[in-house]
């Protein structure tokens, strides 16, 4: 049962224009969610995160909306780079009745940017 | 600081052999977890602890164990080794139970 879906496996993009890359979520009870970056060979790292009170949160050329009645969101890098090419993973948590800070991950889309 | 460290990084196992994967982090996080990453897919909770002397079952814990005698490592330990268990393994640890997760790099494992 996936509650944390991203149904594109992969993406393309050139470099310097928008990667926007989705991720659908079937939890209600899910309210803060991350997005992760990981290289091959390396561990996932942290991106970006927005909580269920926010519909936007911007960290450089990393955005990310939330549209909680669609149970959708999205992060935005702009202008893209080839050092963003990467599998991004999508994450969610329950903040209340949470299995201790449980994140559920979705499968992952690799972006490759190129030049 | 290190970080999140994980041993060994590659190990290839035969059937029904046993084997322990280390974790150790240097951040004095209380939470530490395990997962796995099969190819296409998202990575799935194996077990997890919440301090020293307390550990719990994640989503696919069959085949594991962990233990956690101290704040600094998290073993998890591989019985009867099947090719199931074939995967990339991560260790990863936060300060609490919110917050980000910090993974170290993996361990990938192959049972033949």
């Amino acid at each position: 049962d996936q509650q944390v879906k991203q149904n594109s496996p992969s993406l393309s993009v050139q470099e310097g224009r928008i990667s926007i890359l989705n991720c659908d979520y079937t939890n209600s009870m899910f309210d803060y969610f991350l997005w992760y970056k990981k290289y091959p060979a390396e561990g996932p790292t942290f991106l970006i995160s927005i909580s269920s009170i926010k519909d936007k949160n911007e960290d450089g050329r990393f955005t990310v909306f939330l549209n909680k009645s669609a149970k959708h969101l999205s992060l935005h890098i702009v202008p893209s780079q080839p050092g963003d090419s990467a599998v991004y993973f999508c994450a969610a948590r329950p903040l209340r009745g949470s299995t201790l800070g449980r994140l559920y991950f979705g499968r992952g889309t690799q972006l490759t940017v190129w030049p | 600081n290190a970080g999140v460290t994980q041993t060994p990084k590659f190990r290839i196992l035969k059937i029904g052999q046993s084997m322990t994967l280390q974790c150790t982090q240097d951040m004095n996080h209380n939470y530490m977890y395990w997962y796995r990453q099969d190819p296409g897919m998202g990575l799935k909770l194996i077990y997890y602890s919440v301090g020293a002397g307390i550990t719990d079952k994640g989503e696919v814990p069959n085949g594991y164990n962990v233990s956690r005698s101290t704040t600094e490592d998290f073993p998890l330990r591989l019985e009867l080794a099947a090719p199931s268990q074939t995967s990339v393994y991560f260790c990863a640890s936060r300060v609490g139970g919110a917050g980000e997760l910090f993974f170290g790099e993996g361990s990938r494992l192959t049972v033949l």
